[in-house]
């Protein structure tokens, strides 16, 4: 596509209930990228994929949290028993390679997660 | 160690004076790439520039221009003639060779004020 698409774009959820959020990344991108925008705070890395595999997780913050992609395009970031703190904008992004390299990274417009 | 500070955490200017966000970086690469990206209301965070390391040359586009000094590990974004629709969050970020990621300052949140 045009650029990087995520959905859902609001998503309300109940303390313990698990959410999916998914990333559509640019057509031809290998490089996607998660990120966590907390009210007020910057942005934290969560995960990295290389076409399917994900060479570095260091920043997803529990075993709560994965995240797959497959056929090398769409990906998906799951939290389990989602707590209050969970509440974020996270950010999908990808790039034309990733690894190494100084390629732009272009981001989504995020999915706005509360957890009440 | 990788670093991205951005000082100014708000920043408010009435509408078509000149504003410079300032960025400082630290790093322990030789070979690195530096970016900013503009974050709307909407959320949506909208890259602006990449420069790597090797190019110190100044890049004018527009209304924006960007000073690069390695010297001093700054990466300074200026807006000339400031509007309303600049209103945003605007981000520094770092990436170090073989880094796998983008390291981003905390933001500097501008205001013009018509």
């Amino acid at each position: 596509g045009a650029g990087v698409s995520q959905s859902p774009s609001n998503k309300v959820t109940e303390k313990g209930k698990d959410v999916e959020l998914r990333c559509d990344p640019i057509s031809g991108h290998t490089a996607l990228y998660w990120y966590r925008q907390s009210l007020g705070q910057g942005l934290e890395f969560l995960i990295y994929f290389q076409g399917n595999s994900a060479p570095d997780k260091s920043g997803l913050p529990s075993d709560r949290f994965s995240a797959e992609r497959t056929g090398g395009s769409v990906s998906t970031l799951t939290i389990q028993r989602t707590q209050q703190e969970d509440s974020a904008v996270y950010l999908c992004a990808s790039s034309f390679n990733g690894h190494g390299t100084g390629n732009t990274i272009y981001f989504g417009e995020g999915s706005w997660l509360t957890v009440v | 160690a990788q670093k991205v500070t951005q000082a100014q955490t708000e920043i408010s200017v009435v509408e078509k004076e000149d504003v410079t966000l300032d960025c400082v970086y630290e790093t322990r690469d030789t070979t690195y790439y530096l970016f900013w990206y503009k974050q709307p209301p909407s959320g949506e965070l909208v890259f602006l520039i990449r420069r790597n390391s090797f190019d110190e040359q100044n890049e004018i586009s527009g209304r924006y221009s960007w000073n690069f000094q390695k010297s001093t590990s700054s990466f300074n974004f200026t807006i000339t003639a400031s509007q309303v629709v600049d209103s945003a969050v605007y981000f520094c970020a770092l990436r170090q060779t073989g880094a796998n990621n983008l390291f981003f300052g905390t933001g500097t949140r501008l205001t013009v004020i018509p």
